[in-house]
């Protein structure tokens, strides 16, 4: 167990709907990130936060928008969502912001978009 | 544009065999080469971490291999097991940054 907690583990949606994952990071850790896992595209890069501040962003799209909160949970938040956005999402959080911090892993949300 | 690519997608290894899975890499600025581990409804776990200053990391039956002028590292499992059934992705980044750019991922099945 990675420490790291996701919810919802699962979450089936139509097309054009707006969709909230949320992300609560080990004890302690005060950097997230979010990565999108899809068939087509693997496992990619879409936005950090640390202590509440956005650090970098990767291939988001404009409709989603994330956010870290003064208790360090992070929410991903998914608008007028389209089939292709079907796929795995993690959250991962770390201690600080440097490489020389290990990610962990949460066990992701499976989005499906019908 | 794909940053790491790695090799092959799928591996089948008998019990007690080797695993060797390469990944190669485009931007000379990555400075930190991990390895994760999947295991299916998980998310990866990190594995092993390499750094372009030495060419070879081991921790256990796992081994990292890295040729700096070639772009290239790998990831070998010795004496494979049937737990070590899973899909390995490699990654890369750089600067002081964790924003990890992964391979496209191998699934490894070891046989009994």
């Amino acid at each position: 167990d990675s420490g790291v907690t996701q919810t919802p583990k699962h979450l089936i949606t139509a097309t054009g709907q707006r969709v909230t994952l949320r992300c609560s990071p080990r004890s302690g850790d005060l950097s997230v990130y979010w990565y999108q896992q899809s068939l087509d595209q693997g496992l990619q890069f879409l936005i950090q936060y640390y202590n509440g501040e956005e650090r970098a962003k990767g291939n988001i799209l404009e409709r989603f928008s994330a956010q870290q909160f003064p208790d360090l949970h992070s929410e991903l938040n998914l608008s007028s969502l389209e089939l292709g956005d079907s796929a795995l999402y993690f959250c991962a959080s770390s201690v600080d912001s440097n490489r020389n911090s290990p990610l962990h892993f949460g066990n992701g949300t499976r989005l499906t978009v019908t | 544009q794909q940053q790491v690519k790695q090799s092959p997608q799928s591996l089948i290894v008998q019990k007690g065999g080797i695993s060797i899975i390469n990944c190669a890499y485009e931007n000379t600025a990555f400075d930190y080469f991990p390895w994760y581990q999947q295991f299916p409804g998980k998310g990866p776990a990190l594995l092993i971490a390499i750094r372009p200053d030495v060419s070879e990391k081991k921790e256990g039956r796992f081994t990292i291999s890295f040729n700096k002028s070639a772009k290239q590292f790998s990831l070998h499992i010795m004496d494979s097991q049937p737990g070590d059934s899973a899909t390995y992705f490699c990654a890369a980044s750089y600067d002081a940054g964790n924003m990890l750019t992964f391979g496209g991922g191998t699934r490894l099945m070891v046989k009994p």
